[in-house]
């Protein structure tokens, strides 16, 4: 298997479940990302790691966790979310920090909070 | 105020009909412009970087130009297949060198 792969692709949850979002690379790349893609807006940003720092967009609310366990996994941590959290969320991997950061993207997991 | 723009936000052609989509940007530094198609459904796919003014990269039906404010994407005699949105983005200090996209333009190429 080549690329970025997301699970699940689809995911529909209630405001009180608990859920997690997984993303696998397998590019070698150094550095991984989450975006949040809503509809007629920018892809945003939400965490990065690189070489095991982390950067996160400060504007994202504590109901989203992520985890990376290496440089080839990781994983959005959902609890308590809101219906204005549905969205499509984006997985990216690059090379990683001084280099070109052309991003390479997973299918993305449809999140839809009822 | 966004710091990458893209317009127009929809453009409808006809096959054959040849046209551009355009990306400008505020921020100062620039190390990167990029450009991505997204297909319904999944994520974006990296098309070309643009590293400095004057820059041109080509790919099939798609030519992108870039200007010290701006870029292009140059769509010429479009099919059917290059329906799909068109995303821009920036790469600068100011962002930690963190791509920052734009909202993108959503070709429909009629047949």
């Amino acid at each position: 298997e080549t690329g970025v792969t997301q699970t699940p692709r689809h995911l529909v949850m209630g405001m009180t479940n608990k859920k997690s979002l997984k993303c696998e690379q397998h590019l070698g790349h150094n550095a991984m990302y989450w975006y949040k893609q809503s509809a007629k807006k920018p892809l945003e940003l939400m965490f990065v790691y690189s070489l095991e720092e982390r950067v996160e967009n400060n504007s994202v609310p504590s109901r989203f966790s992520p985890e990376c366990p290496n440089s080839s996994h990781l994983f959005l941590h959902l609890h308590t979310l809101q219906p204005e959290d549905s969205a499509l969320y984006l997985c990216a991997s690059s090379q990683g920090p001084g280099t070109d950061e052309k991003l390479f993207f997973g299918s993305g997991t449809q999140l839809s909070v009822l | 105020e966004d710091q990458v723009t893209q317009s127009p936000e929809a453009l409808r052609l006809q096959e054959g009909e040849s046209s551009s989509l355009n990306c400008s940007y505020t921020v100062s530094g620039l190390r990167g412009l990029f450009w991505y198609r997204q297909d319904p459904g999944k994520g974006p796919e990296f098309l070309f970087t643009l590293y400095s003014a004057g820059e041109e990269k080509e790919k099939e039906r798609l030519k992108a130009t870039l200007t010290k404010k701006e870029s292009f994407l140059h769509i010429t005699a479009p099919k059917p297949e290059d329906s799909a949105t068109y995303l821009c983005a920036v790469q600068h200090p100011g962002g930690s060198y963190i791509p920052t996209f734009g909202r993108g333009t959503s070709l429909i190429v009629h047949p």
